[in-house]
């Protein structure tokens, strides 16, 4: 069974800095790409970033572009983002998915964790 | 990056048929794939479509999907009250991201 679990999430100051951790299990992980999508309250889906199974390729959205960092280490089966300079719009549900096929392919997710809350707040 | 365009609402009876549009550009949806999430209320998105018309396994036949051109729609025939969720288109775009629609919620009356 394909699982996807996020943890990190949190309350943190405008300026400051938080790290997502997506821990997967029930699939061969290096073969898949991960995405993070995100969820402000009340507010549609934003993609925020992509990673590839082998972590060559990252992908990010205009609004997280030079501030969030993705990463992934294959041999714990886990994806990280590394949020910094967060402001208040930032504040949402994270989700890490997992891409839909394997290889360099990355129109859909197939399996999505559960979410985790960041808050941004002074 | 815009969204890709879906309307806010939309509505029917119980076994009525629900239409659902998504419309975009060339650099998205005229060029890749659309794919379309169900979420339901307090929960995570869930794949509905892919690659346009594709049902993953446990998906009912009554949720179907297509694309002509630059615009994608989902159709949920046979409305039932657990169909109520929030629907979201989404495509690759030639900007080296995913676009998501704004979304559209879907009430049974």
């Amino acid at each position: 069974e394909v699982q996807l679990v996020e943890s990190g999430g949190g309350v943190v100051q405008p300026g400051g800095s938080l790290r997502l951790s997506c821990a997967a299990s029930g699939f061969t992980f290096h073969n898949y790409a991960i995405h993070w999508v995100r969820q402000a309250p009340g507010k549609g889906l934003e993609w925020v970033s992509l990673i590839s199974g082998d972590g060559d390729i990252t992908y990010y959205g205009n609004s997280v572009r030079g501030r969030f960092t993705v990463s992934r280490d294959n041999s714990k089966n886990s994806v990280y983002l590394q949020m910094d300079s967060l402001t208040t719009e930032d504040t949402a549900f994270y989700y890490c998915a997992k891409g839909g096929e394997p290889g360099f392919s990355w129109d859909y997710f197939d399996y999505w964790g559960q979410g985790t809350l960041v808050t941004v707040s002074s | 990056q815009s969204v890709l365009t879906q309307p806010p609402s939309a509505s029917g009876t119980p076994g009525q048929r629900v239409t659902i549009s998504c419309s975009g550009s060339s650099s998205n949806i005229g060029s890749f794939y659309v794919s379309w999430y169900q979420q339901l209320p307090g929960t995570a998105p869930k794949l509905l479509i892919y690659r346009n018309d594709r049902r993953p396994s446990g998906v009912p036949e009554r949720f179907s999907g297509s694309k002509s051109g630059t615009s994608a729609s989902l159709a949920i025939s046979g409305l039932r009250s657990e169909d109520e969720a929030e629907y979201y288109c989404a495509a690759w775009d030639d900007s080296l991201s995913v676009l998501f629609g704004g979304g559209t919620k879907v009430t049974v009356l």
